[in-house]
């Protein structure tokens, strides 16, 4: 079945870092990513949509000078979160899938983020 | 109004019990659905899609659809306690983003906790 690989799958770092997010499609070609949040006790929140090669389609409320992200390729999307701070603790989900078929999402392991 | 309803639960059944989540959604146009289970502390797992009128089977999972009434279930037969999770259902709705680039976008839920018990 169709894979995903994100990574790290945990991070814990000091406010004010910048920190990186990788999601891969490790079978299939991934012409869109998407991003979610995800805080305690509380459902997926979609943060923004990238199609490869084109820029992202952010969410209300979705700062995207904070929440940089990449699809550079149709296998890689990238999230930056920028001058992290506790608030932006979470946990971060991709998810991709091949748009050109009619198949579901599949998601990553999902990365835990806690700003100290 | 909320795009996708669930009952968040929590809903608790014995083990070898049949468990019935429900989810109704809010968009006539929506034609695909898909049931996703969520551990704790994981990311979500896709369990079951269907995309047309009525029942979908695969092992203890069958999901049913009902575009008429907007209404999608998951009944997992024969429960055991490794089902406990928290259960998503997601609606796929179609969208353009400025560029003319179409794509299905997810929206989910807030989710059913099950509860399994011996």
């Amino acid at each position: 079945g169709a894979v995903v690989s994100q990574h790290p799958s945990w991070v814990i770092c000091k406010s004010g870092t910048s920190v990186k997010i990788e999601c891969r499609s490790l079978d299939f070609q991934a012409t869109t990513m998407f991003w979610y949040r995800q805080f305690p006790k509380q459902s997926l929140m979609l943060m923004a949509t990238s199609n490869e090669g084109s820029k992202a389609t952010y969410e209300q409320g979705v700062e995207k000078d904070k929440f940089l992200i990449n699809h550079a390729s149709l296998t890689l999307s990238t999230l930056t979160v920028t001058s992290a701070h506790p608030e932006d603790s979470s946990f971060y989900i991709c998810s991709a899938r091949d748009s050109r078929s009619n198949q579901p999402q599949h998601f990553g392991d999902g990365t835990r983020l806690s700003i100290l | 109004q909320k795009e996708v309803e669930q009952n968040s639960g929590p809903l608790s059944v014995p083990e070898g019990a049949i468990a019935s989540l429900n989810c109704t959604y809010s968009d006539r146009g929506s034609q695909s659905f898909f049931w996703y289970r969520q551990y704790s502390g994981k990311s979500p797992e896709l369990i079951m899609s269907i995309y047309s009128n009525g029942d979908k089977e695969d092992g203890r999972f069958t999901a049913q659809l009902n575009k008429a009434s907007q209404y999608v279930s998951l009944l997992i037969r024969d429960s055991q306690p490794s089902d406990s999770a928290t259960y998503l259902c997601a609606v796929n709705m179609d969208f353009s983003n400025a560029g003319g680039t179409s794509y299905g976008k997810l929206t989910f839920g807030q989710g059913t906790i099950l509860t399994v018990h011996p």
